[in-house]
């Protein structure tokens, strides 16, 4: 089975920067994925590591070490409409089948 | 450009009564996924056909079915939705399997049970 953690809720203020910690256990882990989901909506792809080491891509950056089983999310400069939930995936390698964490439901405030 | 498309947007059946919600794709990928969503909790996987062949996940109950006619559309069917069935029903395609591929997901159905 996969066990995929993160904190359930987390709040920051526009214009700071928030980190989003996963944490998993998997077998054949084969990459770990970030998805944004506003209320009512579907997810939207963020990011994709399967190295260890930092990606960045603008305001998000996403970090991942597999000896450890841990990824974070980086949101800098943030703005009132990254308020959302942001979903921790893993993705194993047979079956190409992924399975998301509870989210972390980031609240902006002005 | 929609890519992957939900219909409808939100469904109200009664309880008991067989609903269908539909996924069209315009991808031409060979992985198509269902998930439910309930409120608040993560996204969790039903099923997924790849090509024709279809992969059921073990705690998917049998109140829900699945159909994929070609490549392009795929069914979900509840045969007799309850209350605990109300949830966000998303679909996802992927190119292939084996791929550490990202999905792409439709807008998703809420579905309210009566």
């Amino acid at each position: 089975g996969q066990n995929i953690d993160q904190p359930t809720e987390m709040t920051a203020t526009e214009g700071a920067i928030v980190q989003i910690n996963c944490t998993y256990q998997t077998s054949g882990f084969n990459g770990l994925f970030w998805y944004q989901q506003h209320a009512g909506e579907a997810p939207t792809f963020l990011s994709y590591n399967v190295l260890d080491g930092l990606e960045e891509k603008g305001r998000f950056s996403s970090f991942l070490s597999r000896s450890k089983g841990y990824s974070y999310l980086l949101l800098k400069e943030l703005q009132m409409k990254d308020s959302a939930s942001y979903l921790c995936a893993v993705i194993k390698a047979a079956g190409n089948k992924l399975t998301f964490g509870g989210g972390t439901r980031v609240l902006v405030k002005p | 450009d929609a890519m992957v498309i939900q219909n409808p947007r939100y469904q109200v059946t009664q309880f008991g009564k067989p609903v269908t919600l539909s996924c069209s794709q315009t991808l031409n990928h060979n992985v198509m996924y269902w998930y439910q969503q309930k409120s608040s909790q993560a996204p969790k996987l039903l099923f997924h056909y790849y090509d024709k062949d279809f992969n059921n996940e073990a705690d998917t109950p049998d109140n829900f079915q699945s159909r994929r006619p070609n490549t392009s559309f795929c069914f979900l069917d509840i045969r007799s939705p309850g209350l605990g069935d109300a949830a966000m029903y998303l679909c996802a395609t992927s190119r292939d399997p084996g791929e550490s591929e990202k999905l792409f997901f439709g807008s998703g159905t809420q579905l309210s049970v009566l």
